[in-house]
């Protein structure tokens, strides 16, 4: 089975600024969680999503926001990018099942 | 609440040495936990898990005993090697909440010289 994809791996972005971010669970899962990885913070958790619906939401402001398709992919947007949001935003597949989250490699956001 | 209170690092030890780890939880109900392990530039990696109480955990010689009495989850190793160093990171589900997202101690930074 593949594994999780997200995409980009990297990117550079300016205060102000909005992104999106991608990620592709692994086959048959249809349940995605985000998480963002900062070295003061830790990782904390954003929002999950299930069959296209968002289930749970962290305590993260409104710039930060997703969704889920149909085929389970989904994204991420942060809008107004503040310097404090770099970071590593981890995408993890859910397997709902077995209640086991993998991960994929994360995208490493830079605000400048 | 739920929380993961995990050993500070960093840990620095000799190829060979053995492992522990210290994790502990707070937690509603009965949650799963899991280890976690990142290497530099990576996501994380699920090292091993356990659902209940008194079960073991374990992959790649990495071992962890689900403690509800104590509400432990620590980490061992018997032998390192230079491979395993790494970050590590203990976590439990908040499933049993009814939300599927997972609470995580703040890492610790293994370093093994060989």
């Amino acid at each position: 089975k593949a594994g999780v994809t997200q995409t980009p791996r990297y990117l550079i972005k300016t205060r102000g600024q909005q992104v999106t971010l991608s990620c592709s669970p692994i086959s048959g899962h249809r349940s995605v969680s985000w998480y963002q990885q900062t070295p003061g913070q830790g990782l904390q958790f954003l929002f999950e999503y299930f069959s296209e619906t968002q289930r749970n939401k962290g305590n993260f402001p409104g710039r930060f926001s997703g969704r889920q398709f149909s085929n389970s992919r989904s994204e991420m947007n942060v809008s107004t990018l503040e310097l404090g949001d770099s970071a590593l935003y981890l995408c993890a597949s859910v397997n709902t099942g077995t209640d086991t989250q993998y991960f994929g490699p994360g995208t490493r956001l830079t605000v400048l | 609440g739920n929380s993961v209170t995990q050993m500070e690092g960093p840990v620095t030890l000799s190829e060979e040495a053995f492992l522990t780890i210290n994790c502990t939880y707070t937690a509603t109900g009965y949650p799963s936990l899991f280890w976690y392990v990142q290497y530099p530039g990576e996501g994380l990696q699920l090292l091993l898990k356990a659902t209940k109480a008194d079960d073991k955990g374990s992959n790649k010689g990495f071992e962890a005993t689900y403690r509800k009495e104590t509400t432990s989850f620590h980490l061992e190793k018997g032998s390192v090697q230079v491979s395993d160093s790494a970050v590590y990171f203990c976590a439990l589900s908040g499933r049993q909440t009814g939300a599927n997202n997972l609470f995580f101690g703040t890492g610790t930074r293994l370093t093994v010289i060989p």
